[in-house]
């Protein structure tokens, strides 16, 4: 099946504790980002990935870390995380990264930071 | 820049009565437009995408919408609200080399039976 999977789904952690959350596709996307979802704010773009080794910053960057050394991973690091980064996360690929391709989303993983 | 309004956070329908969601955009080129559904705890499902094809866009579910250049307007329609489409919806627009997406804030559809 076709998807994008995030681990964990659900984590709780404390201020400065370096975690990292990771994200696969099974669906040869050259494209990928991530994105935090906040109660009236929608989801911002936090990173996004044109292909392997290829990244750069979407709107809310500061605080957070990716990589890209494989085309199926890109996983999202938080250095040291603050409360301010409590939100609910999603990874995203697409086909390419033209306009025309739609993104496919991961279930989400949810983040609180004591 | 580009930018996405959302006019209203929360709407609420009776079943079988239309749905009209509206969003409003702004960009400085020729932009893709989208609508993403978002049901609760759940990930984001796209409806349907407008990419500079025809102005009116088909979506999945029976929902559609049009696109309005001259009004910058990309409004998500439905003839007949159905208790499944409660949810939260989102538009999504994109230009240039489409690597940056810009969400709206969301409007959260009730459906009433």
């Amino acid at each position: 099946e076709a998807q994008v999977t995030q681990n964990p789904r659900y984590l709780i952690t404390v201020t400065g504790k370096k975690l990292t959350v990771t994200c696969s596709q099974n669906m040869n996307h050259e494209y990928m980002s991530w994105y935090r979802q906040d109660p009236g704010l929608g989801l911002r773009q936090i990173y996004y990935s044109m292909n392997v080794e290829v990244t750069d910053k979407g709107d809310v960057p500061e605080g957070y870390k990716v990589s890209r050394k494989e085309k199926r991973n890109f996983p999202l690091i938080l250095e040291s995380p603050s409360p301010n980064q409590t939100s609910l996360y999603f990874c995203a690929s697409s086909l390419s990264w033209g306009r025309a391709y739609e993104q496919y989303f991961g279930p989400g993983t949810r983040l609180t930071v004591t | 820049a580009q930018s996405v309004t959302q006019l209203d956070s929360h709407v609420s329908v009776s079943e079988g009565t239309p749905v009209l969601l509206r969003c409003n955009y702004s960009s400085s080129y020729s932009p893709s437009l989208f609508w993403y559904v978002q049901h609760p705890n759940k990930g984001l499902q796209l409806l349907l995408k407008y990419t500079s094809a025809a102005t009116l866009v088909k979506g999945i579910n029976g929902f559609e919408a049009e696109f309005k250049k001259s009004e910058t307007s990309f409004h998500l329609t439905k003839p007949s609200a159905h208790m499944s489409d409660a949810a939260e919806y989102f538009c999504v627009v994109t230009e240039g080399y489409g690597q940056n997406f810009v969400f709206g804030p969301g409007t959260r559809l009730s459906v009433l039976p």
